[in-house]
């Protein structure tokens, strides 16, 4: 049974800092895997989406890569700012075509 | 190019009652998913629907039950609401049964048990 977990639960840094989220999942059969962003009480933003086949994406000043033979996945975020804050979400697309999703990261851009 | 839209965004139901929740597809998409959010936790699949027909289902009880129309929109419907119903329900779509596309969300329904 795939299992997705995140790492830390939540972290907050001063605004500038560069930050790395991490993302693990315990079935390599994956299809792709995407990176989330889900603000207080709303719906979820997709970031990057990785097909099994690719190692890593980029959007403006995110980066996620992927790892599957390691079942990890990060998202980097540089330069942040406190429009960051919000929770991160990874999830994987199983070989039953089914989201499996982590509990999401916590991330707080002190100004 | 529309997204998900889902309705209504919030909702109040009494335990016992049955809800019914929408939500239209992006334009072009074929398969819709449905996910059940409580707080502080990500989401949970609950079923999709490809071409009208369910091919997915999490480990939900009978009682959560959908339909996927002709024009691709869909609607879960929940009966014998329980307090831990509660959540926020998330619909998503995406381009056909291809694993490699990703999916697009709607912004949820807040449903609240009482």
């Amino acid at each position: 049974k795939q299992e997705v977990t995140q790492i830390p639960a939540a972290l907050s840094v001063p605004e500038g800092e560069n930050l790395v989220l991490n993302c693990s999942f315990t079935d390599s059969a994956i299809y792709n895997l995407q990176w989330f962003r889900q603000d207080p009480g709303k719906g979820l933003t997709s970031l990057l989406l990785i097909q099994s086949s690719q190692r890593e994406q980029t959007s403006g000043r995110l980066n996620a890569s992927l790892d599957k033979s390691s079942g990890r996945s990060t998202l980097y975020i540089a330069a942040s700012q406190p429009g960051d804050s919000a929770t991160y979400l990874c999830a994987v697309r199983d070989s039953n075509y089914q989201l499996i999703w982590g509990a999401g990261t916590k991330l707080i851009i002190k100004p | 190019e529309t997204g998900v839209t889902q309705s209504p965004t919030h909702l109040i139901k009494t335990r016992g009652q049955q809800v019914t929740l929408r939500c239209s597809s992006q334009s072009g998409h074929n398969t819709v998913s449905w996910y059940q959010q409580a707080l502080g936790q990500g989401p949970q699949f609950i079923f999709q629907y490809y071409r009208e027909e369910e091919n997915g289902r999490g480990n939900f009880p009978p009682r959560f039950s959908g339909l996927q129309f002709p024009n691709y929109s869909s609607e879960l419907n929940v009966n014998a609401l329980e307090l831990d119903d509660s959540a926020l329900y998330l619909c998503a779509s995406s381009l056909g049964a291809d694993p490699n596309y990703g999916y697009t969300f709607g912004s949820g329904t807040r449903l609240t048990v009482v």
